[in-house]
């Protein structure tokens, strides 16, 4: 089954502990990215990915880090995890990046920083 | 910059009745126009998108939306909505690598 598969799909951690979560697409996607959606504010664009060895930032990079070292993985770390990082994460995936190609979204990560 | 608005946060409509969702943006060219829905614990699923051309979308699982340049909107219609609509909706502008999303709106459907 074509699919966006992240793990974890609950997390619980304190201040500054280093984490990742993990992010793998088995459609051969070019494109991958990450959001983060809290309450009234949508979903926000963390770091995206137009290919392999190739990533940049969204609208809210400060306090996360990338890697895209295969196509199909693209995980999210978090050096040292603040409350402020208390959210809901999603990944996404889609064949090119383009306008004719959808997103596909993971179920998401929910993630409480204490 | 690029922003959409979507100015209501929860709606609440009985099955079997009309719907339109509300959807405003903002952005400096020709939009590139989605919407999305969330089931509960799900990840986002796209509705429809509009690009250029026939200003009325059609998507799936019965859904429409019109683009009004005049208006900078994007509503979201379905004329006849079923109890398992119930869910997330949000729209979203830019391209598929750089998308903006609205707050997005709540559906509520009373049986």
């Amino acid at each position: 089954e074509a699919q966006v598969t992240q793990n974890p799909r609950y997390l619980i951690t304190v201040t500054g502990k280093k984490l990742t979560v993990t992010c793998s697409q088995n459609m051969n996607h070019e494109y991958m990215s990450w959001y983060r959606q809290d309450p009234g504010l949508g979903l926000r664009q963390i770091y995206y990915s137009m290919n392999v060895e190739v990533t940049d930032k969204g609208d809210v990079p400060e306090g996360y880090k990338v890697s895209r070292k295969e196509k199909r993985n693209f995980p999210l770390i978090l050096e040292s995890p603040s409350p402020n990082q208390t959210s809901l994460y999603f990944c996404a995936s889609s064949l090119t990046g383009g306008n004719d190609s959808p997103l596909h979204f993971g179920n998401g990560t929910r993630l409480t920083v204490t | 910059a690029q922003s959409v608005t979507q100015p209501d946060i929860h709606i609440t409509v009985s099955e079997g009745a009309s719907l339109e969702l509300r959807c405003n943006y903002s952005y400096g060219a020709t939009p590139y126009l989605f919407w999305y829905v969330q089931s509960p614990g799900q990840g986002l699923q796209l509705l429809l998108k509009y690009f250029s051309g026939d200003t009325l979308v059609q998507g799936i699982k019965g859904f429409e939306a019109e683009f009004k340049r005049s208006q900078s909107s994007f509503n979201l219609r379905k004329p006849s909505v079923h109890w398992s609509d119930a869910a997330e909706y949000f729209c979203a502008v830019g391209t598929a690598s750089k998308l903006t999303f609205g707050t997005g709106t709540r559906l509520q459907v009373t049986l």
